[in-house]
């Protein structure tokens, strides 16, 4: 089974710039979670979506933060504009029917200059 | 709002010791507790997970963990660590709606020196 896979691995970008992840999640699973994990800290739930869409997005920061799913597959998460402390690892992870049967991807890490 | 606390933010260990890392959630209600391991440069993984039933819950590479409803904790043990061990640990618990979201701790960074 192919895992959840994310683009970039790594972005550095200056604060006021906006900037772009892409999430695929692993075929079948219905339900998508974007997460923030800043250094020191375990990861944040920022969004998640069920098929194309959202359940929760309480703790995403909308006037910067925007994110779609598209035809329930694919994800975009944007931060626009960014700044120093959006700094993070962005995690994306997918789950299939009423379990945890969570999978995580690898992350995005953002560096904001 | 739920919370996890681990109170161990870093760990440093000789191979063949025995570990063990806290983990204390804030949610007195049905919880839902998990461990999660994320090895250098790799993805986040489930070492193991309660639902209910026997509060000692055997994970995967020789980790269980003791779920204390008294203690509001979920400690996380193994009994010989290994070098490949080294890696974060996070404890999560559920969220209090049906979504199925996780609630982490802030991890600890174990080392283990060979």
């Amino acid at each position: 089974e192919a895992g959840v896979a994310q683009s970039p691995r790594y972005k550095i970008i200056e604060k006021r710039q906006s900037v772009a992840f892409w999430c695929n999640p692993i075929s079948g699973h219905a339900t998508l979670y974007w997460y923030q994990q800043i250094l020191g800290q375990g990861p944040k739930l920022l969004i998640q979506f069920q098929n194309n869409g959202v359940v929760d997005d309480s703790q995403l920061p909308k006037d910067r933060f925007s994110a779609e799913r598209l035809k329930g597959v694919d994800s975009t998460l944007k931060i626009q504009p960014a700044k120093l402390e959006d700094s993070a690892v962005y995690l994306c992870a997918s789950r299939t029917g009423a379990d945890y049967g969570y999978t995580f991807g690898s992350g995005t890490r953002l560096t904001v200059v | 709002a739920q919370s996890v606390s681990q109170h161990n933010h870093h760990v440093i260990l000789s191979e063949a010791a025995s570990l063990e890392l806290g983990c204390n959630y804030s949610y007195g209600g049905t919880v839902n507790l998990f461990w999660y391991v994320q090895y250098p440069g790799q993805h986040l993984q489930l070492l193991l997970k309660y639902f209910s039933g026997d509060p000692l819950v055997k994970g995967i590479k020789g980790f269980e963990a003791e779920f204390i409803k008294s203690k509001f904790s979920f400690n996380l043990r193994k009994p010989s660590v290994q070098w490949s061990d080294t890696a974060e640990y996070f404890c999560a618990v559920n969220g209090m709606d049906s979504s199925y979201k996780l609630i982490f701790g802030s991890g600890t960074r174990l080392l283990v020196r060979p």
